[in-house]
């Protein structure tokens, strides 16, 4: 079976840490994109950017860019989503999608990670 | 960047009724758009890629058309199960922006 399987919910304070993960399996990992989707909470969607694993290409939407940092390791087919500063206004779902290259949708998700970032 | 707007914000539709969902993009985006549902506290399902062609498993009262700037998704008949909201994305280009969603709700 296809699946991406990401971490665990997180409960951070403003200015910690954080490195959220999403490991694939079912599939040839460095075939597909990873993306990364925002959901806050009773909003919509935002694409926050993407790696393709085979080598390592990374994309991010200029809303994010420099706010986070996408990352993958290609030997354990887990991509990564980490922050060096917290700010309340991270308080969000985080989804990790692939597509396949060249692109196409997004057809396979992850369960989502929640973070929440309160003081 | 290519902006995504979708219309109406919010459907109201009654069981076995046809909804029609619009997403216009600002620039062509030839047809690299894709279709998403999402229900309450559920992971977003692609509908529909290439503008067009049905994801593997979606039913067939679900189609999609356009090309370039102009968008539709329509929904048949409206099962109970298809109340969600919808969102589409651009793909043809950086970065992949996603619609900011119609709702489609029980009348």
């Amino acid at each position: 079976e296809v699946q991406l399987v990401q971490s665990g919910a997180e409960v951070k304070k403003p200015e910690e840490s954080l490195k959220i993960s999403c490991k694939g399996s079912g599939y040839t990992f460095f075939s597909y994109w990873i993306g990364w989707v925002r959901q806050m909470p009773g909003k919509g969607l935002e694409w926050m950017g993407m790696i393709f694993p085979g080598d390592s290409d990374t994309r991010y939407s200029p809303s994010f860019q420099g706010q986070v940092t996408i990352s993958v390791d290609k030997s354990i087919n887990t991509a990564y989503l980490q922050w060096s500063s917290l700010k309340a206004s991270d308080n969000a779902m985080y989804y990790c999608a692939r597509t396949s290259s060249p692109w196409s949708g997004l057809d396979v998700w992850g369960q989502g990670t929640t973070v929440t970032v309160s003081s | 960047e290519i902006v995504l707007t979708q219309s109406p914000a919010t459907l109201s539709v009654s069981p076995g009724e046809r909804a029609t969902l619009s997403c216009r993009a600002s620039q062509s985006v030839s047809s690299k758009l894709a279709w998403y549902q999402q229900k309450p506290g559920q992971t977003p399902r692609l509908l529909i890629y290439g503008a067009s062609t049905r994801a593997t498993g979606v039913p067939a009262r679900f189609s999609g058309s356009g090309s370039g700037t102009e968008f539709t998704l329509t929904i048949s008949s409206l099962q109970s199960e298809d109340f969600a909201v919808y969102y589409c994305q651009l793909y043809n280009n950086w970065p992949f922006t996603f619609g900011p969603g119609t709702k489609v709700d029980i009348k």
